[in-house]
């Protein structure tokens, strides 16, 4: 079993509507939780973060977190063209050791 | 400007020739980590170090050697590379290697071994 699992995709999305982007990870004493955009041959660059249950939101960009269930998901409202990229869920367990999902490839049409 | 600055970008070399890829980040930060990045496995660390002089293995670290002599520098050295290392490389920094600490990433190196 993978430890940090995404569904690959492609999730493809109207411009404007919520794209809903999935994670679960194994390691029950994960601490924190990362999500991060990879545009096509560039490199991650960071969205959000999230440590405590519950809903975090930074602009269009909301994280939940589930540690009961081992969940974290990334919302993005009003999607547009430009947020088609792949989302990198990554779960730090220990002080060193950060885990990194395949990533689910976004498409959002116009 | 902040940034992680790997070099190449871009390699095209055969099996058994020794490379290095160089590491460079401007932010004072102490941790550094090196990904490989290949379809359908995500990023997966090879090797990343805490503070100078301090390094460790990550998850697939067979067939690669670090060092970390300043604080700013992490190379990554590949002393006899084979086919099944054709990838794409990142390398990582972060203020320190603690929980609440999000990774900065260079632009990436892609290595093809022939």
């Amino acid at each position: 079993q993978k430890e940090v699992e995404q569904n690959s995709g492609p999730l493809s999305v109207p411009e404007g509507a919520i794209a809903s982007l999935n994670c679960t990870y194994s390691d029950r004493g994960s601490q924190s939780f990362f999500w991060y955009r990879q545009y096509s041959g560039k490199s991650p660059e960071l969205i959000m973060f999230i440590y405590s249950n519950g809903d975090k939101e930074d602009g269009r960009f909301t994280a939940q977190l589930n540690k009961a269930s081992q969940y974290v998901s990334l919302l993005i409202r009003d999607s547009q063209p430009s947020d088609s990229a792949t989302y990198l869920c990554a779960v730090n367990a220990n002080n060193n050791d950060m885990r990194f999902g395949a990533g689910t490839r976004l498409t959002v049409k116009p | 400007e902040a940034q992680v600055t790997q070099n190449p970008r871009y390699l095209i070399t055969v099996t058994g020739k020794k490379l290095t890829v160089t590491c460079s980040q401007n932010m004072n930060h102490e941790y550094m980590s090196w990904y490989r990045q290949d379809p359908g496995l995500g990023l997966r660390q090879i090797y990343y170090s805490m503070n100078v002089e301090v390094t460790d293995k990550g998850d697939v670290p067979e067939g690669y050697k670090v060092s970390r002599k300043e604080k700013r520098n992490f190379p990554l050295i590949l002393e006899s590379p084979s086919p099944n290392q054709t990838s794409l490389y990142f390398c990582a920094s972060s203020l320190t290697g603690s929980l609440n600490q999000p990774q900065h990433f260079g632009d990436g190196t892609r290595l093809s071994i022939l």
